[in-house]
């Protein structure tokens, strides 16, 4: 079946620091591949996302991009801010339903 | 931006009582979802709908469980005899639908949730 693997987290960086989350996945056929953010209190914001291999989603600093080869979608920024301080979601869909990873709990300290 | 939203956002119910979740998709959206994640533990998916139908459903999603749009604009899911182990924050989506047959990259909009908490 269907899997993503997220990087464990939690996360906790400086303000400006470089990050990575790291995304992995399993499935079979050519699923899209999304980032969804859980700011604390609130529900699931898609953030970003790549519908077939070599496409980059970008939003908000934010990228990723879809590596067939590897079977990855790693979540990067190149300069976090406090207000990036959220859960991160990897999640690949597959006909209609979606399917997370774990989930990154990412601090970033002033 | 139009939005998902859904009511109540926390609701506590005596177990073995049935509990309906509330849901208004986003307005031009055909496809609906409920989503629950249970504290600590991964997001799953429940159910898909269209068309006034089920189209998908997991393990989950057994007889307990049924969904409804009694009318244009809400979207329910209701249990009929809660268990403890229901306890979860439940999310409904809304998806638009592409005719041109790219349906997986259609991104599903979330609401903000229901926490659900049975005693």
């Amino acid at each position: 079946g269907n899997s993503v693997t997220q990087m464990e987290g939690p996360v906790t960086l400086s303000e400006e620091a470089f990050l990575t989350i790291n995304c992995t996945y399993t499935a079979t056929g050519y699923p899209s591949l999304f980032w969804y953010v859980q700011y604390p209190g609130e529900g699931l914001q898609l953030l970003l996302k790549a519908t077939k291999a070599d496409d980059k989603g970008s939003n908000k600093g934010f990228e990723a991009t879809y590596r067939k080869e590897t079977t990855s979608f790693h979540l990067e920024k190149g300069s976090v801010q406090v207000s990036d301080s959220a859960v991160y979601f990897c999640a690949l869909k597959a006909a209609r339903q979606l399917t997370f990873g774990s989930g990154t709990q990412l601090t970033v300290l002033p | 931006e139009p939005e998902v939203t859904q009511t109540p956002s926390h609701q506590v119910t005596q177990m073995g009582q049935e509990v309906i979740l509330r849901c208004v998709p986003i307005s031009n959206h055909l496809y609906f979802y409920w989503y629950r994640q249970i504290l600590g533990q991964k997001v799953e998916f429940l159910v898909s709908f269209y068309n006034n139908e089920i189209s998908e459903k997991s393990e989950i999603f057994d007889d307990q469980f049924s969904v409804e749009r009694p009318d244009g604009s809400n979207f329910t899911l209701k249990i009929r005899s809660t268990k403890l182990e229901d306890s979860a924050m439940y999310f409904c989506a809304s998806s638009s639908v592409v005719v041109a047959g790219h349906m997986d990259n259609q991104p599903q909009h979330f609401g903000d949730g229901t926490r659900l908490s049975i005693l």
